[in-house]
């Protein structure tokens, strides 16, 4: 089974940047994307972007100017960093893995979330 | 971006009751759609991918049905632990967008 947690500071400063990673347990990071969300406060989901275990990258283009996602493969983990937060970057952030199905040498992408971590609570505040 | 909008905003329901929820998006995204639950101190939990599979081990009175603009998520009898928010995700175009979400509980 596999499981993502993450861990990160629970308070970053205005105008600081956010870091977080999460760990993958029970599996390996594969051939999936490994994907950023963030709840923010009475709000709904927002996806940041995704990452593989090659370290391509895709970012939410209204974020790309402030989101950096790499990946380790050799811990099993990936990570996140957004620059120059503001109280607007106040959220719960989730990991998740995307959903795939392998047949052969073909890999279907379904770009669904089916394993996440428990969530961390970034607050931006001074 | 393409822009999810979920009806209704919330709901109250009894235990049995069949509950739907709407999606829409604002230009045709095929089948190319996911649910979601979302429940307070748990980790959301994907229910349906590609507008109508259920992930493994979601309970059958789940189903997932619509195409192009217009997609639903029933519950055909809804259970105490059914109760929650849930999500619509389009995947036709990046970036991928969440509906505002649907809360459900307990009339």
């Amino acid at each position: 089974q596999v499981l993502l947690q993450e861990s990160g500071p629970g308070l970053v400063k205005p105008s600081e940047t956010l870091s977080l990673t999460c760990i993958v347990s029970g599996g390996s990071i594969g051939s999936h994307y490994w994907s950023w969300i963030r709840q923010s406060p009475g709000k709904g989901l927002e996806w940041i972007g995704y990452i593989n275990h090659s370290g391509t990258t895709t970012y939410k283009s209204s974020l790309k100017s402030r989101v950096s996602m790499s990946v380790d493969t050799s811990k099993n983990q990936f990570s996140l960093k957004v620059t120059s937060v503001t109280a607007a970057d106040t959220a719960v952030y989730y990991c998740a893995r995307e959903r795939i199905t392998v047949s052969g040498i073909l890999i279907k992408h379904y770009y669904a979330m089916d394993v996440w971590g428990q969530g961390t609570t970034v607050t931006v505040s001074s | 971006d393409i822009q999810m909008t979920q009806s209704p905003a919330s709901l109250s329901a009894s235990v049995g009751d069949s509950v739907t929820i709407t999606c829409q998006a604002n230009q045709d995204i095929t089948n190319f759609l996911n649910w979601y639950q979302v429940t307070p101190g748990k980790a959301p939990k994907l229910l349906v991918y590609d507008k109508s599979n259920l992930e493994t081990g979601v309970p059958s009175r789940f189903s997932g049905s619509g195409t192009g603009t217009h997609f639903t998520l029933t519950i055909s009898s809804l259970h105490p632990e059914d109760l929650g928010t849930y999500y619509c995700q389009q995947y036709d175009r990046l970036p991928l967008t969440f509906g505002g979400g649907t809360k459900v509980d307990l009339k």
